[in-house]
């Protein structure tokens, strides 16, 4: 079955170290978003890719980065995280960016300690 | 903020029963979408209803759309246990390609 899947589901990392978080699709589509998701809260879009276009949101912190290699592959990189940056993070792909719904992948739920 | 507020915040009724929950905006849009979330998952579409529609049926779900006040509802008749999650609307804007989500409702059913 065509899908978005994130890897890993669950990922523990420390103060300022490093992780990278990564999403693929079996859909072909267009365009992938990452979203951040903190408990009881709307899901907040971070960036998005349409094809090979980055589109950054405006109040995205520097400290968020991401990587688009294919059609198929995304990756989240978060350079230095901190207490704050715990969180959902949900991956998701659209044939375009207005009027299409989007398929959600099951999320990576980070923790930093 | 163009974010979507919905109301309830939550929502608890018994198996059965239909569930109605509501979506306000602020500004103009292009399309209003429904999405649910079961804890700690990924969200799943539900419909998509367009801005010079009206209403949009899926099963049991009924969406109605009132762009002249700027609200939408999500019912789902005869709810089942499994019907339990957060239910989210989303907006795109005219100018604005982003989906907006709203604050969802928590919905829960009783056995």
């Amino acid at each position: 079955d065509a899908m978005v899947i994130q890897n890993p589901r669950y990922q523990v990392t420390q103060f300022g170290k490093p992780v990278t978080l990564s999403c693929s699709q079996t859909l072909n589509h267009n365009v992938m978003y990452w979203y951040q998701q903190k408990s009881s809260q709307a899901p907040k879009l971070l960036f998005h890719y349409y094809d090979k276009d980055f589109n950054n949101e405006a109040d995205t912190p520097d400290n968020f980065q991401s990587r688009r290699p294919n059609t198929s592959f995304c990756f989240l990189d978060i350079r230095s995280p901190g207490l704050g940056d715990a969180a959902m993070y949900l991956c998701a792909t659209s044939r375009g960016t207005v009027s299409y719904e989007q398929y959600f992948g099951p999320g990576t739920r980070l923790t930093v300690t | 903020s163009q974010q979507g507020e919905e109301d309830p915040q939550a929502l608890s009724i018994q198996e059965g029963e239909n569930a109605t929950m509501n979506c306000s905006y602020k500004t103009s849009i292009n399309n209003l979408q429904w999405y649910r979330q079961n804890s700690g998952r990924g969200l799943v579409h539900l419909i998509l209803i367009r801005s010079n529609e009206r209403e949009k049926h899926s099963g049991r779900l009924r969406v109605t759309l009132d762009t002249s006040k700027k609200s939408s509802s999500l019912l789902i008749t005869a709810s089942r246990a499994a019907d339990t999650a957060s239910y989210f609307c989303a907006t795109d804007f005219f100018g604005n390609e982003k989906l907006t989500f709203g604050t969802g409702t928590r919905l829960t059913i009783i056995p």
